[in-house]
């Protein structure tokens, strides 16, 4: 069975500190990408990060990173310097043939 | 980067009346399309699994004479919202993913469609 676990329902940070999302999945595929990605008020889903399986190396973009933990099934975003801007739903998905499979998301704020 | 246009993002309606939207991918094929629909402050949930040239593959509870799909190239899916009701009112979301190895494409994301049957 595919899923994805997003624990936490909402998060708050102050401005420039960072801050961690959880999200853990299960999948029996060897092969499957994790993805991130920010839903703000507007309602549009903005792609943020991708973590291949076989990706040796956390993967990095700008003020997020991935936090990879295969043995754990972990993939934890880290965004650092947070600004008011990332206040937003953010949701962990999972990509392992043809279907994505998201997970419950977490709302982020950001407080001044 | 990988372009996704949804249209109408707002549309009011009527109760009985049909809808329809369209989604389509801009600068890629996009072999498979996917249907979400949010509820305020949830998860995406999937509707359907549109493949180009064949049938779509509605989730369980997704009624498919009720919200009619069309994949009719590998740039344009449509959603057909049929004899629409109050409670179909929702933010709908169309995806696309172009072609490639499991894992290694996101999902394109249009910019949704807001909605509201009276």
């Amino acid at each position: 069975a595919q899923k994805i676990t997003q624990t936490q329902p909402g998060m708050f940070v102050q401005e420039k500190e960072a801050v961690t999302l959880d999200c853990t999945y299960d999948t029996s595929d060897p092969s499957y990408g994790l993805f991130w990605y920010k839903q703000p008020s507007s309602g549009e889903m903005i792609f943020l990060i991708y973590q291949g399986s076989y990706d040796q190396q956390n993967a990095t973009e700008g003020r997020y990173s991935l936090n990879f933990q295969k043995a754990r099934k972990s993939a934890n975003l880290v965004i650092s310097a947070s600004q008011l801007g990332d206040s937003a739903m953010y949701f962990c998905a999972m990509r392992p043939n043809n279907q994505f499979y998201f997970g419950t998301g977490t709302s982020l704020t950001v407080i001044p | 980067g990988a372009v996704v246009s949804q249209h109408p993002s707002r549309v009011i309606c009527k109760s009985g009346t049909s809808v329809k939207i369209e989604c389509r991918s801009l600068d890629f094929q996009a072999t498979t399309m996917f249907w979400y629909r949010q509820f305020p402050k949830q998860s995406l949930m999937l509707m359907a699994t549109s493949n180009e040239g064949s049938k779509a593959t509605y989730e369980q509870g997704v009624e498919k004479d009720k919200f009619l799909i069309n994949h009719a190239s590998l740039t344009l899916s449509t959603l057909t919202v049929t004899s629409a009701h109050p409670e179909d009112s929702s933010f709908y979301i169309c995806s696309a993913v172009s072609t490639g190895p499991a894992g290694n494409s996101p999902l394109h994301f249009g910019n949704g469609t807001r909605l509201t049957v009276t």
